[in-house]
C-alpha cells in the first residue's frame, strides 16, 4: 500500500498570501495524483487530477506540480473561500486507493 | 448536471446490517466506475470499494473485505453498498463518488454523504 504524507498538517496564512502544500508518496506514483478540497460539513471537491490538470470550473489560482514521489499544490493568492482542508490521493497503485492525512489551511 | 444522492444511513448495533443507496442523475452509472469513500468523525478520507462501469470488477479495502458488497441497479441508476457484520470502527460518513472522465479512480463527483453510526 502506498502511503501519502502531507505537510504541513496546518498552514496559517492571511487572505492574499500564497499557500504551498506538499504531498510525499512512499514510492513513485508517476503523475497519478489528485488534490481535493473539503470544507466543514461538505463533500470533498476535486481540484487537480494527474498531478497538474485542473478539474472543471477550478479557478487558475490553484495549480499542481510534481511527479514520482513529491507533489505540490499551490494557491497563488488565498481567497476567503479557500480556507479548508486539502487532501492528496494516488491512483497509481490500486487497490487500495490511498489518501494523505490532509493539510488544514486556516486563517492567520 | 451530475448529481449523486446517498441515503440509508442511521444508527445500528454492532453486528447488524445496513444498505446504503446512491441515486445518480445527469449520467448513467453503467458508463463510469463508481466508488464508496468514507470519513470517520474528525478523520481523513478512506476509500472503501469500487465497481467498474461494466460491473465485472469489484475491489474492496481490506478493512471491509468479506463484510461489504457493492452493486448497482442500472434501471434505477442507483449504486448500493451492503454492509454486514458492522463494527464500531465502521462509523463514518459514507460518500458515493464517480470516476472523473479521462482519469479513472479519480473522484470527480461526490454525493453529500450519509452518516452511519454503529453503537450499542
Amino acid at each position: 500500500e502506498i502511503v501519502l504524507t502531507q505537510s504541513p498538517a496546518t498552514l496559517s496564512l492571511s487572505p492574499g498570501e500564497r499557500a504551498t502544500l506538499s504531498c510525499r508518496a512512499s514510492q513513485s506514483v508517476g503523475s497519478y495524483l489528485a488534490w481535493y478540497q473539503q470544507k466543514p460539513g461538505q463533500a470533498p471537491r476535486l481540484l487537480i487530477y494527474d498531478a497538474s490538470n485542473r478539474a472543471s470550473d477550478i479557478p487558475p489560482r490553484f495549480s499542481g506540480s510534481g511527479s514520482g514521489t513529491d507533489f505540490t499544490l499551490t494557491i497563488t493568492s488565498l481567497e476567503p473561500e479557500d480556507f479548508a482542508i486539502y487532501y492528496c490521493q494516488q491512483r497509481y497503485s490500486r487497490p487500495p486507493l490511498t489518501f494523505g492525512g490532509g493539510t488544514k489551511v486556516e486563517i492567520k | 448536471q451530475v448529481q449523486l444522492v446517498e441515503s440509508g444511513g442511521g444508527v445500528v448495533q454492532p453486528g447488524r446490517s445496513l444498505r446504503l443507496s446512491c441515486a445518480a442523475s445527469g449520467f448513467t452509472i453503467n458508463t463510469y466506475g463508481m466508488h464508496w469513500v468514507r470519513q470517520a468523525p474528525g478523520k481523513g478520507l478512506e476509500w472503501v470499494t469500487f465497481i467498474s462501469f461494466d460491473g465485472n470488477n469489484k475491489y474492496f479495502a481490506d478493512s471491509v473485505k468479506g463484510r461489504f458488497t457493492i452493486s448497482r441497479d442500472n434501471f434505477k441508476n442507483t449504486l448500493y453498498l451492503q454492509m454486514n457484520s458492522l463494527r464500531l470502527e465502521d462509523t463514518a460518513v459514507y460518500y458515493c463518488a464517480r470516476d472523473y472522465l479521462g482519469s479513472s479512480w479519480t473522484f470527480g463527483y461526490w454525493g453529500q454523504g450519509t452518516l452511519v453510526t454503529i453503537s450499542s
